[in-house]
């Protein structure tokens, strides 16, 4: 069955500094998200991205988070100066075209830790 | 604004007993449901779907759910329950358009005691 491929698994990274989640869709899908979980709590919509550009995003994706699909298969998530309050685990989804008979996969997550 | 409930934060039930995990949602046309499974510090695996039809769902690992429209609700059940299966469980709604996004619960945590 295919999946959504996210790397790295586990990420440590320092307050400020900049960090670049990974994720590899499948490969016939269109639509692709961000969510993020904080530990303990729910999971949170912050991005879909359709077409080449972001179709909406969360008041939680301010100007500190951009997106990219920069070759047509890998599509990334960007914080640029991270905060303590990013630390999550952040899972990418992908979904074919219409929600009608698909559902969503989504990867095994990137575990955001801001220190 | 679409919006999904889980009344039950946690649930403690013994392996062998039948399970049902309550779900509510709010919104205005006909829902996309979902039911996803998340065991300890991994992914969301889906359980289950309904976007239309038969208002009796069969899911994975023995899973089903029951769309209700006069109650607004879309229950997981389990007739008997397996030690593997306790894990946090997540019920989801998502609207239609382009954006296609999933609005989750805020989860049930499902623990089996022998």
């Amino acid at each position: 069955e295919p999946e959504v491929t996210q790397t790295p698994s586990h990420q440590v990274t320092q307050m400020g500094q900049e960090v670049i989640l990974r994720c590899v869709p499948i490969s016939n899908h269109l639509y692709f998200y961000w969510y993020r979980q904080i530990l303990g709590q729910k999971v949170e919509f912050l991005v879909s991205f359709y077409n080449n550009e972001i179709s909406e995003k969360s008041e939680i994706f301010d100007d500190q988070f951009s997106v990219e699909r920069p070759d047509g298969s890998n599509f990334t998530l960007k914080i640029r100066s991270t905060k303590l309050e990013d630390s999550a685990m952040y899972f990418c989804a992908s979904m074919g075209q219409g929600a009608r008979g698909y559902g969503y996969t989504f990867g095994s997550g990137t575990r955001l830790t801001v220190v | 604004a679409q919006s999904v409930t889980q009344p039950d934060i946690h649930i403690t039930v013994s392996e062998g007993a039948s399970l049902e995990l309550r779900c509510n949602y709010s919104y205005g046309a006909t829902p996309y449901l979902f039911w996803y499974v998340q065991s300890p510090g991994q992914g969301l695996q889906l359980l289950l779907k309904y976007f239309s039809g038969d208002t009796l769902v069969q899911g994975i690992k023995g899973f089903e759910a029951e769309f209700k429209r006069s109650q607004s609700s879309f229950n997981l059940r389990k007739p008997s329950v397996h030690w593997s299966d306790a894990a946090e469980y997540f019920c989801a709604v998502a609207r239609g358009g382009a954006t296609n996004k999933l609005i989750f619960g805020t989860g049930t945590l499902l623990a089996v005691q022998p």
